[in-house]
């Protein structure tokens, strides 16, 4: 069974541009949900997405956005990159809704982005 | 306000040590859950247990084994005979009753030394 699938691994932006980072979840998980990983701030919340819809946002502003397609892939996008940006962006998948869902989640490898 | 508190930053154990990562947490749920991922340097979380609320049996399996105390709200993990392949960074995580939003603690870096 694969596992949850991110892609770009590895990436290098300037400030100021936009990024588009993409997770598909494991086969037959309907939620993904991403977090944001730096040194500083360790593991943090960005938003959880269940059959297309966002389900719950952590606290990060607007530029950082987010979108789950009909075969529950998602994508999230940062615009206007700033320096404080730069992080390991963690894409997680589980099989039920928010709030039904005990289990645990399903990490992928992350995307590494570095903003110059 | 959901919160887990990993005190230990970084711990270093000399190979077949135990050692013991703290964790501490915080919620105002009354039903809840807990859990443990281990990160390696390869970046992905792996998980390792989930203990809810109303379970506080502790649990064992083979090296690993998990201390859940309500009276404390503590979930501690041992690691029994440390081996080199035990070290990478280790999070407690907290989720409330409602929602899929996972609260992580800052994490452990434990080394095993050969």
């Amino acid at each position: 069974k694969a596992g949850v699938t991110q892609t770009p691994r590895y990436l290098i932006k300037t400030r100021g541009q936009q990024v588009t980072l993409s997770c598909s979840p494991i086969s037959g998980h309907r939620s993904v949900s991403w977090y944001q990983q730096t040194p500083g701030q360790g593991l943090q919340f960005l938003f959880e997405y269940f059959s297309e819809t966002q389900r719950n946002k952590g606290n990060f502003p607007g530029r950082f956005s987010g979108r789950q397609f009909s075969n529950s892939r998602s994508e999230m996008n940062v615009s206007t990159l700033e320096l404080g940006d730069s992080a390991l962006y963690l894409c997680a998948s589980s099989l039920g809704p928010a709030g039904a869902d005990t289990g645990e989640l399903f990490f992928g490898e992350g995307s590494r982005l570095t903003v110059l | 306000a959901q919160k887990v508190t990993q005190a230990q930053t970084e711990i270093s154990v000399v190979e077949k040590e135990d050692v013991t990562l703290d964790c501490v947490y915080e919620t105002r749920d009354t039903t809840y859950y807990l859990f443990w991922y281990k990160q390696p340097p390869s970046g992905e979380l792996v998980f390792l247990i989930r203990r809810n609320s109303f379970d506080e049996q502790n649990e064992i399996s083979g090296r690993y084994s998990w201390n859940f105390q309500k009276s404390t709200s503590s979930f501690n993990f041992t690691i029994t005979a440390s081996q080199v392949v035990d070290s990478a960074v280790y999070f407690c995580a907290l989720k409330g009753r409602t929602g899929n939003q996972f609260y992580f603690g800052t994490g452990t870096s434990l080394t095993v030394i050969p």
